[in-house]
């Protein structure tokens, strides 16, 4: 069925550093991928999204990037901060209706 | 804007009762939705609303119920709580569906069915 993955559950790194998270779609037919920021105790807060028609995307800190030929989405953040602490979700919309699939996430861990 | 709201914040149930989850949106959104997240992964759609009188089944629907009466509210009821609901719930709505529109998160509520 249709599913979407991530391949590292907890990414720590130091502050100032940059960031990759990434994530695996299996379904060649979704039109949209949304990377999604979760803090401890509230609900996920949408970060950025790409069109399936489209390449790179860039944010205030933020880069979305997809491949896919090999279905592939990444989020780099750059200049990672403490309050860049949180768990990370990518999700894909198929065509048509809002639905998304969402990924397992990936704890993303700041040291100072 | 409150944006969307959701209440209770923490529920505990014994097995066999009922409740209902409450979902308030104060952006005119024409489209709601209601997920579940268990420990560790991500979020799996109940059932979804486009608008008001209009609901469908997302992925894993049974043991609730929805209906959607105002454009503004969304409730979930569950009426034999098993263990197996424990979850935290997340009640979300976006603005249109013919293309994407980003989805608005409540603060979730925290279920524990003993």
């Amino acid at each position: 069925g249709e599913s979407v993955g991530l391949h590292l559950p907890t990414l720590s790194v130091q502050e100032g550093d940059n960031s990759i998270i990434n994530c695996a779609y299996s379904n060649s037919a979704s039109d949209y991928f949304i990377w999604y920021k979760q803090e401890s105790g509230k609900g996920p807060q949408f970060i950025i999204d790409i069109r399936s028609n489209m390449d790179k995307r860039q944010g205030q800190r933020v880069t979305v990037l997809l491949n896919k030929t090999v279905k592939h989405l990444s989020l780099q953040i750059a200049a990672t901060q403490p309050g860049d602490s949180a768990v990370y979700f990518c999700a894909e919309g198929g065509t048509g209706f809002q639905k998304l699939v969402f990924g397992t996430g990936t704890r993303l861990l700041v040291s100072p | 804007n409150a944006g969307v709201t959701q209440t209770p914040k923490f529920r505990i149930l014994k097995i066999g009762q009922s409740m209902t989850l409450q979902c308030t949106q104060d952006m005119n959104h024409n489209y709601m939705y209601w997920y579940r997240q268990d420990p560790g992964m991500g979020l799996k759609l109940i059932y979804y609303s486009v608008g008001a009188g209009i609901t469908d089944k997302g992925e894993v629907p049974n043991g609730y119920n929805v209906s959607r009466s105002t454009t503004e509210d969304f409730p979930l009821r569950l009426e034999l709580a098993a263990p197996s609901q424990t979850s935290v719930y997340f009640c979300a709505s976006s603005f249109r569906g013919d293309s994407y529109n980003e989805q608005f998160f409540g603060p979730g509520t925290r279920l524990t069915v003993l």
